[in-house]
Order: C-alpha cells, then sequence, then structure tokens
C-alpha cells in the first residue's frame, strides 16, 4: 500500500523550515526518506525504525509516530541545495523487503 | 558508505531490441536487489526482487517474460528488457540491500535512462 504525503509541493525561501509528513494505513517497520534531484538516483536521508532507532545525517531530523504509522521529515534553515523530490519509503515488517515509495514532494527552494 | 553502480547510464535503441541493464554492489554482497522503474514526474515503482541464485519475484502487472532478471552472484544482478517499445521508455533504478543491525537500508544505483524509439 502506497504511503501518502504531504504536501505535493512547496515553495520556500532559503533559511525557511518546512515539514513534509507520510502516512501510512499499514502498520510500519521503518520508513525511509530520500531526496532525489532531476535526472539522478535518490539519496538517503534517514531511516527511522519501530522502537525508536533512527539513522540519518546530521542536518536532517524525522519522527515517526508508531500509533498513527506517520513520519515526519523537518528541514530547517533551507538552503538552495535542499530543492528535489522527497519521498518516503514505508517497510512493513523485517528482512529484505522492498521499500514502498510515496509519491514524492517536490521541494523548491529560492533566493 | 556502500556503493551500487549501474551500466549503462543511458541507451537509446530501436523497437523490437533487447537491452540489458546490470546493477552491481561494489564494496558489498548483496543477496538481494530491488528493481524500480520511474516515468517523468512520478514515484518510483517496485518491478521485481532478485534474489542471488533462485527466481526474481515480480511485482503484479509486471511481465516477467518481458523483463528478465539475473541475479547470478552476490554483487551483480541484470534486467534485460526484451523487444523493447516505447512505452517501456523509462528511468530504470536499482538498489541493494544491505543488512545493518535491525534493518536493511537499500543503496541506490545511479539509474539507466531508457528511451526507444
Amino acid at each position: 500500500q502506497q504511503p501518502v504525503q504531504s504536501p505535493q509541493a512547496v515553495i520556500l525561501r532559503e533559511g525557511e523550515d518546512a515539514v513534509i509528513n507520510c502516512s501510512s494505513s499499514k502498520a510500519l517497520y521503518s520508513v525511509h526518506w530520500y531526496r532525489q534531484k532531476h535526472g539522478e538516483a535518490p539519496v538517503f536521508l534517514m531511516i527511522l525504525l519501530k522502537g525508536g532507532e533512527q539513522k540519518g545525517h546530521d542536518k536532517i531530523s524525522a519522527s515517526f509516530n508508531e500509533k498513527k504509522q506517520q513520519s515526519s521529515l523537518y528541514l530547517t534553515a533551507s538552503q538552495l541545495s535542499y530543492s528535489g523530490t522527497y519521498f518516503c519509503g514505508t517497510v512493513e515488517s523485517s528482512g529484505n523487503t522492498p521499500l514502498v515509495f510515496g509519491k514524492g514532494t517536490r521541494l523548491s527552494v529560492i533566493a | 558508505g556502500a556503493v551500487v553502480s549501474q551500466h549503462p547510464s543511458w541507451v537509446i535503441c530501436k523497437s523490437g531490441t533487447s537491452v540489458k541493464i546490470e546493477c552491481r554492489s561494489l564494496d558489498f554482497q548483496a543477496t538481494t536487489m530491488f528493481w524500480y522503474r520511474q516515468f517523468p514526474k512520478q514515484s518510483l515503482m517496485l518491478m521485481a526482487t532478485s534474489n542471488e541464485g533462485s527466481k526474481a519475484t515480480y511485482e503484479q502487472g509486471v511481465e516477467k517474460d518481458k523483463f528478465l532478471i539475473n541475479h547470478a552472484s552476490l554483487t551483480l544482478s541484470t534486467l534485460t528488457v526484451t523487444s523493447a517499445h516505447p512505452e517501456d521508455s523509462s528511468f530504470y533504478i536499482c538498489s541493494a540491500s544491505l543488512t545493518s543491525g535491525r534493518y536493511n537500508e537499500q543503496f541506490f544505483g545511479p539509474g539507466t535512462r531508457l528511451t526507444v524509439l
């Protein structure tokens, strides 16, 4: 089941903050966040696991509400390089299961 | 970090020909690799799960006779698009799974852009 992302698109000025949300109707084991720039492969940002474990880049923060099956990605003090499409990918169980990606959130940061 | 390569990065072919795309994990062994397809301005859609030494598992709606997947070693999976048609034109991305503690992290290749004329 494809997770639902919101908003679909957002425009920020440099230095502004944004929150991108991802929700699933299924119980999740982990949520993965990626950023993709046009014509390139997705780049890993963050992984959040059921039980509270997280791994990601220092400048990126995210949360995972296991009860609501919702995750949020927090982008603070945005930079021009933050522009791209952000995808959340969800995994329902442990093991070598594939990611199911949301439709993406297009973020544009302008000067 | 773990690195995954894809070859070729782009390919243009005539309708009816077959195209092979390679996905390699360069510095780790991957028993499981995944193949995704992405159309312009759309999300990544899983096509199939490739397991080393066994048959691939295809998602519903993906023709296994058209998209042949071979995972012959722990570092290489190939996707062959047989008798390609213009509607197969897309961005094909592979990922390789690496277990780290309680989770499996997926590392994506740079993608292959296929254009079928």
